[in-house]
């Protein structure tokens, strides 16, 4: 079965400080993963994306994230927090099973940053 | 980036009633439409897939004659919550892809609250 987790309900870091989101995943077949940001009461932003090529992709707002086939993982960085980075982040996989491009998502992690 | 829209974005029926949310693609022609249902501080839930002119897609568990789904055009798919009760009450998220692209667009969400 395909799935995604994220193991952090929340992560705290100060402005300024890198900040890391973790996401784990597990398909059978190539992965297609995202990163979604969602802020109150609005819908999800999508920040990257990893199809194929270069392991560390660049998206919006400053942040990456490096895809690593061997620890089946794709944790989204940001070199220095932003108070406006504080959010809900999903991380999600597409399901190889289907052909209409549905997506797993993960729980979810509340990214707070502290001034 | 493409943009979607949803309307309304909060609605307040009463119990017994129908309502209907509109997702609509602005910038792009959206093949696959996909509406989501989330809880508070929680993941998001896919409800149904729907491909321009076909019918909808269900996940298990959901009801497809209480969540009824058109997707007409190729801009436009409604979502109709028929003989509303409160625990329908939630917020909805509406997503479109394009042909042959990998990630999702979502709309803003609409705030259902059945009384």
């Amino acid at each position: 079965a395909q799935s995604v987790a994220q193991p952090e309900d929340q992560v705290n870091v100060a402005e300024g400080n890198p900040l890391t989101v973790k996401c784990t995943y597990s398909v059978s077949g190539n992965p297609y993963l995202f990163w979604y940001v969602q802020y109150p009461n609005r819908g999800l932003q999508f920040l990257l994306k990893y199809i194929t090529g270069d392991n560390l992709v660049k998206g919006s707002y400053g942040f990456e994230a490096e895809f690593n086939k061997s620890q089946t993982s794709f944790h989204l960085k940001k070199p220095s927090a932003l108070v406006s980075d504080s959010a809900l982040y999903f991380c999600a996989v597409r399901d190889g099973s289907s052909n209409t491009g549905k997506l797993i998502f993960g729980q979810g992690t509340t990214l707070q940053v502290k001034p | 980036g493409a943009v979607v829209s949803q309307h309304p974005s909060r609605v307040i029926c009463k119990s017994g009633t129908s309502v209907k949310i509109e997702c609509r693609s602005l910038d792009f022609q959206a093949t696959t439409m996909f509406w989501y249902r989330q809880f508070p501080k929680k993941s998001l839930m896919l409800m149904a897939t729907s491909n321009e002119g076909s019918k909808a897609t269900y996940e298990q568990g959901v009801e497809k004659d209480k969540f009824l789904i058109n997707h007409a055009s190729l801009t436009l798919s409604t979502l109709t919550v028929t003989s509303a009760h409160p625990e329908d009450s939630s917020f909805y998220i509406c997503s479109a892809r394009q042909a042959h692209a990998y990630e999702q667009y979502f709309g803003p969400g609409t705030r259902l609250t059945v009384t």
